[in-house]
């Protein structure tokens, strides 16, 4: 039961260019939403989040768009930067609950 | 910063054994997850604790899971039957209060043989 979607495995961005990671959920009951990143052997980091309450939340170089008709979210990295390589994942909850729904990830690879 | 740890960071245990994995919260966290990730699949949700007690758990969480908050630092999960199918990487997490984000540990990566 996929109730989180990242559909891209993968993307490749040139350095200084932007990055945008794309996430679709399908429980419309989602109110929070957050993104991590993950790289080898190590656990998530939390990144940024966004509650339904907004459509975007910026935090440096890193701006979360919320969609709630189409319920999709995306991850804007910009300008990025090698060490922004990583796997992100998109998580989903309700802000009364507390299981956070995982997207499979997306394997970001930043080319200096 | 303070961080989320795990113990052992490995762990390689026999099927039909028993299997404790520990993890340490951030010290003023009230609400605690385990997750587990098995290769190449999503990072899937297991159990919540709240209050010293579950709060939330999923299908995976079967009886031969439990979960433990033995001394007010440690946050426990055993498995007391440990199947080929429970390797994975298991993740402790921990959040302040409801509405903020999850703080992972780097996690424990389970093989059983």
């Amino acid at each position: 039961d996929q109730q989180v979607k990242q559909n891209s495995p993968s993307l490749s961005v040139q350095e200084g260019r932007i990055s945008i990671l794309n996430c679709d959920y399908t429980n419309s009951m989602f109110d929070y939403f957050l993104w991590y990143k993950k790289y080898p052997a190590e656990g998530p980091t939390f990144l940024i989040s966004i509650s339904s309450i907004k459509d975007k939340n910026e935090d440096g170089r890193f701006t979360v768009f919320l969609n709630k008709s189409a319920k999709h979210l995306s991850l804007h990295i910009v300008p990025s930067q090698p060490g922004d390589s990583a796997v992100y994942f998109c998580a989903a909850s309700e802000m009364s609950g507390n299981q956070f729904y995982f997207g499979t990830g997306t394997s970001l690879t930043v080319i200096p | 910063e303070p961080e989320v740890t795990q113990t052992p960071s490995h762990q390689v245990t026999q099927m039909g054994q028993e299997v404790i994995l520990r993890c340490v919260p951030i010290s003023n966290h009230l609400y605690f997850y385990w997750y587990r990730q098995i290769l190449g699949q999503k990072v899937e949700f297991l159990v919540s604790f709240y209050n010293n007690e579950i709060s939330e758990k999923s299908e995976i969480f079967d009886d031969q899971f439990s979960v433990e908050r033995p001394d007010g630092s440690n946050f426990t999960l055993k498995i007391r039957s440990t199947k080929l199918e429970d390797s994975a990487m298991y993740f402790c997490a921990s959040r302040r209060t409801g509405d903020q984000p999850q703080h992972f540990g780097d996690g424990t990566r389970l093989s059983i043989l």
